[in-house]
């Protein structure tokens, strides 16, 4: 089955530029999303795509897929980004395809 | 507004049975897969399965397959998640949410229920 593999955890300053990467075998073939959850609160789409942003969500956030990783870049960090991060994709490729998430990613703003 | 909306907390025995729900309003219900997602305590985020309520086509991860089982009634706008014996290991947050288009498409899941957090314990 197919496997995303994300940093457990990044950490940055305010104001500052966080990238949190996935990586897959020729991820950039496949389309990725990526997820923002607070604590307590439900999964947010904040990036669709590979790059694209749903209405709402600040251009600060930003995305790239190429080769074998997927970078979500959120730049003039502020302490609301405090958040784990997720990305997603389609596996097509198995007997069994369907929805694969990476492990997660903890952004800290320190 | 286009939401999802989940049913409450539930707290069961070990060996009962248990049915959640997820009801869509503001959008065209039968247009969309609902997917269900579980996040155990302290976590990330699993893919349990996906149905389409407008036929009630479903696929299921095989990690899920034979352990849970999904529908949908399209009349009243509800997709379900059920369990017919609950083990403690089904203690989690489970999420609904929407995906749009084809599975083909690849699309992401846009919208996403608030969660229901099934606590299972003797």
């Amino acid at each position: 089955s197919y496997v995303l593999t994300q940093p457990p955890s990044v950490s940055v300053a305010p104001g500052k530029t966080a990238r949190i990467t996935c990586g897959g075998n020729n991820i950039g073939s496949k389309s990725v999303h990526w997820y923002q959850q607070k604590p307590g609160q439900a999964p947010v789409l904040v990036i669709y795509y590979d790059s694209d942003r749903p209405s709402g969500i600040p251009e600060r956030f930003s995305g790239s897929n190429s080769g074998n990783t997927a970078t979500l870049t959120i730049s003039r960090v502020e302490a609301g980004d405090e958040a784990d991060y997720y990305c997603q994709v389609w596996d097509s490729s198995s007997d069994h395809p369907g929805v694969v998430f990476g492990g997660g990613t903890k952004l800290t703003v320190l | 507004e286009v939401q999802l909306v989940q049913s409450g907390a539930e707290v069961k025995k070990p060996g009962e049975s248990l049915k959640i729900s997820c009801k869509g309003s503001g959008y065209s219900f039968t247009s969309y897969w609902i997917g269900w997602v579980r996040q155990m305590p302290g976590k990330g985020l699993e893919w349990m399965g996906i149905i389409y309520p407008g036929d009630s086509d479903t696929r299921y991860s095989p990690s899920f397959q034979g352990q849970v089982t999904i529908s949908a009634d399209k009349s009243i706008s509800t997709a379900y998640l059920q369990w017919s014996s609950l083990k403690a290991s089904d203690t989690a947050m489970y999420y609904c949410a929407r995906h749009e288009g084809d599975l083909r498409s690849q699309n992401a899941f846009d919208i996403w229920g608030q969660g229901t957090m099934v606590t299972v314990s003797s």
